[in-house]
């Protein structure tokens, strides 16, 4: 079973409407999670960090976590051309150093 | 201010030749993690370093990889009679002592290509 699941898409939404983008993961002890960016070529950027249950929100962003499904997700809300990327999702070991293990990404694709 | 530096951006080697891949952290940050990004698939941990100290090498290749993070200078993956498959993108990100981990910073990446 893989450790952090993310479905790789492409998912394609219009210009202005809302994308969202899912991410399950196995280490129930796990504590951290985050929401990286990567454009085509380019190194991921670090856009949401979640660590309670519930939603949080910046800006057009809202990352969500339910650690009792093990579910973690990111939407993005008015979605511009701009966001089309890939989206990795990360989570933290519950054990050893924490090193965070990344799913392969959900490529997102903004229609205008 | 600086973000984390790597170089070279791109590298080509022919096989059994060597790769020497360099990560400087941002200012302030004294751990340093390598991380390996195979073409349509996400990214690998592959060694986790503060200053003199391997603290993880979990995801490290048993044979023909290594890293140091030294006093002074900057931290180098090293990768020996390089093959085909090591052709890849190389990214290291840097974080302070206080950020949980896993939320880098990362740096522009070294893209590998065997030839």
């Amino acid at each position: 079973q893989k450790e952090v699941e993310q479905n790789s898409g492409p998912l394609s939404v219009p210009e202005g409407a809302i994308a969202s983008l899912n991410c399950t993961y196995s280490d129930r002890g796990s504590q951290s999670f985050f929401w990286y960016r990567q454009y085509s070529g380019k190194s991921p950027e670090l856009i949401m960090f979640i660590y309670s249950n519930g939603d949080k929100e910046d800006g057009r962003f809202t990352a969500q976590l339910n650690k009792a499904s093990q579910y973690v997700s990111l939407l993005i809300r008015d979605s511009q051309p701009s966001d089309s990327a890939t989206y990795l999702c990360a989570v933290n070991r519950s054990g050893g150093s924490y090193i965070p293990t990344f799913g392969r990404g959900t490529s997102l694709i903004v229609h205008p | 201010n600086a973000g984390v530096m790597q170089n070279p951006r791109h590298l080509v080697r022919r096989r059994g030749q060597e790769a020497r891949l360099r990560c400087s952290p941002m200012k302030g940050h004294s751990h340093v993690y390598w991380y390996r990004q195979l073409p349509e698939e996400g990214l690998k941990f592959m060694v986790y370093l503060q200053k003199e100290n391997i603290i993880d090498e979990s995801g490290m290749p048993k044979e023909r990889f290594s890293a140091e993070f030294p006093k002074e200078g900057p931290s180098i993956l090293r990768i020996q009679q390089v093959v085909r498959g090591d052709s890849a993108a190389y990214f290291c990100a840097s974080s302070p002592p206080s950020r949980v981990a896993g939320g880098y910073t990362f740096g522009s990446g070294t893209r590998l290509t065997v030839v």
